[in-house]
């Protein structure tokens, strides 16, 4: 069982919807990362939340980290064909990282 | 500035055989980490190392040794590979807050 559940698994939307995707745990994290990936490359950070309750803004996707750090949320407004990759989480705990399985966004235009 | 550098981008190895995982960074970060990523399963730690002469495992560390003898160079050795050690590898690094992880080497043991 992983560490930090992400849901949904798969996604595919229209270009400009709206959509949120999860990162759950039971776990308390020091801190959470956002990554996206696209296919063959390494992940890209995208955002690191710390304190419990933030909410970071990046253009159009928001990020939430859980008022107990246990869980984060990314919202995306008016999702574009270039927002598809692989969105992954990750929660560390000192110095040991824990990713989530992620969330694989489609977006047709 | 190249960021995070990692060879081999592919390698194929027969059961029993060895080889090295090499990852160097030039952005002088103290953290440096392998992951291994199997489909479906998100990124596993492997080992990590929190500056040079030191390293702890991971989540995953059974099958492979690292070391850090420099603050640039973070190598992941495989001694006796196995058909589970087939995986993509990426070695990241940072300064404590976000990894920049390299583009990857893609293992297959036959």
């Amino acid at each position: 069982t992983q560490l930090l559940e992400q849901s949904p698994q798969f996604l595919s939307i229209q270009e400009g919807e709206n959509l949120t995707v999860y990162c759950n745990s039971s776990s308390v994290f020091s801190s959470l990362q956002w990554y996206r990936q696209e296919p063959g490359e390494g992940p890209v950070l995208l955002v690191t939340v710390v304190t419990g309750g933030e909410v970071k803004k990046l253009k159009r996707l928001t990020f939430q980290f859980g008022d107990a750090r246990k869980d984060s949320s990314l919202h995306i407004t008016a999702a574009q064909p270039g927002d598809t990759g692989l969105y992954l989480c990750a929660g560390a705990r000192n110095n040991d990282m824990r990713f989530g399985a992620g969330t694989r966004l489609t977006v047709k235009p | 500035n190249a960021g995070v550098t990692q060879t081999p981008k592919f390698r194929i190895l027969k059961i029993g055989q060895s080889m090295t995982l090499q990852c160097t960074q030039d952005m002088n970060h103290n953290y440096m980490y392998w992951y291994r990523q199997d489909p479906g399963m998100g990124l596993k730690l492997i080992y990590y190392s929190v500056g040079a002469g030191i390293t702890d495992k991971g989540e995953v560390p059974n099958g492979y040794n690292v070391s850090r003898s420099t603050t640039e160079d973070f190598p992941l050795r495989l001694e006796l590979a196995a058909p589970s050690q087939t995986s993509v590898y990426f070695c990241a690094s940072s300064y404590g807050s976000g990894d920049t992880f390299g583009s990857g080497t893609r293992l297959t043991v036959v």
